[in-house]
C-alpha cells in the first residue's frame, strides 16, 4: 500500500523569500507524484506532477519539486513566494497502473507581507 | 490534459432527502473513477473506487447503502448521497483516468445538508 507524509501542517513564510514544503512517500512499486493546490472553498488545482524521466520537474506558477528515488521524498519549492501563493498545498501518489490516488494530510502555506 | 466535468457545484438540500452528485470524462474514456470526500481543513479521503458496469468497491467505513455509485458508461460515474443529514455535508471530488495514466479531477461538489 501507498502512504504519503506531509512533514509541516503549517509553514508560514515572508512574501519573496524561497519556500520548501517537504513530502515523502512509501510504496513498494513504481509511483506517479503529484502536488496540487487548494484555494479555500475551490477544487484542486494541478501544480506538477512526476510520471517518468527527468527528476526535476517545473510546475506552474514558479514552483518545482524533485523526485529523489532513494529518499523517497518529492518536495515542492519555489525561490520568491508572493501572497497570491497562501493556500492548501497537497502531496498525492498513485501506482503507475492507474489506480486510486493517495493524499497527503496537507500543508499550509500562509505567506505573510 | 483531460476534462473531468462534476455536476452540480454546489448543491443544498433538506435532512432526509438524497442528491445525485454526477461525474463526466469529458474527452476520454474512463475505466475506473473514484470518489473522494473532504471534510473542512483535512485532506481527500477516498471513498470508492468505481468500474464501468461493476459494482463500486468501498473504502472501510463508508457506509455503502449510503453513498450510492453508479458506473454506468465508460464517461459517466454518479454518487448519491441518499437520506442526507447535517453530517454529509462536505465537499465531494471524483477523479477519473484510463489504465496505465494519471487521474484527472473534477472540480468538486459542495453538499450542504440543511
Amino acid at each position: 500500500a501507498q502512504s504519503v507524509t506531509q512533514l509541516d501542517s503549517q509553514v508560514p513564510v515572508f512574501e519573496e523569500a524561497p519556500v520548501e514544503l517537504r513530502c515523502n512517500y512509501s510504496s513498494s512499486v513504481s509511483v506517479y507524484l503529484f502536488w496540487y493546490v487548494q484555494y479555500p472553498n475551490q477544487g484542486l488545482q494541478l501544480l506538477l506532477k512526476y510520471l517518468s524521466g527527468s527528476t526535476l520537474v517545473k510546475g506552474i506558477n514558479g514552483f518545482e519539486a524533485e523526485f529523489n528515488k532513494s529518499q523517497t521524498s518529492f518536495h515542492l519549492r519555489k525561490p520568491s513566494v508572493h501572497i497570491s501563493d497562501t493556500a492548501e498545498y497537497f502531496c498525492a501518489v498513485s501506482h503507475t497502473g492507474g489506480f486510486k490516488t493517495i493524499f497527503g494530510a496537507g500543508t499550509r502555506l500562509f505567506v505573510k507581507a | 490534459g483531460a476534462v473531468v466535468s462534476q455536476h452540480p457545484s454546489r448543491v443544498i438540500c433538506k435532512s432526509g432527502t438524497s442528491v445525485k452528485i454526477e461525474c463526466r470524462s469529458l474527452d476520454f474514456q474512463a475505466t475506473t473513477m473514484f470518489w473522494y470526500r473532504q471534510f473542512p481543513k483535512q485532506s481527500l479521503m477516498l471513498m470508492a473506487t468505481s468500474n464501468e458496469g461493476s459494482k463500486a468497491t468501498y473504502e472501510q467505513g463508508v457506509e455503502k447503502d449510503k453513498f450510492l455509485i453508479n458506473h454506468a458508461s465508460l464517461t459517466l460515474s454518479t454518487l448519491t448521497v441518499t437520506s442526507a443529514h447535517p453530517e454529509d455535508s462536505s465537499f465531494y471530488i471524483c477523479s477519473a483516468n484510463q489504465m496505465n495514466t494519471e487521474a484527472f479531477f473534477g472540480q468538486g461538489t459542495r453538499l450542504t445538508v440543511v
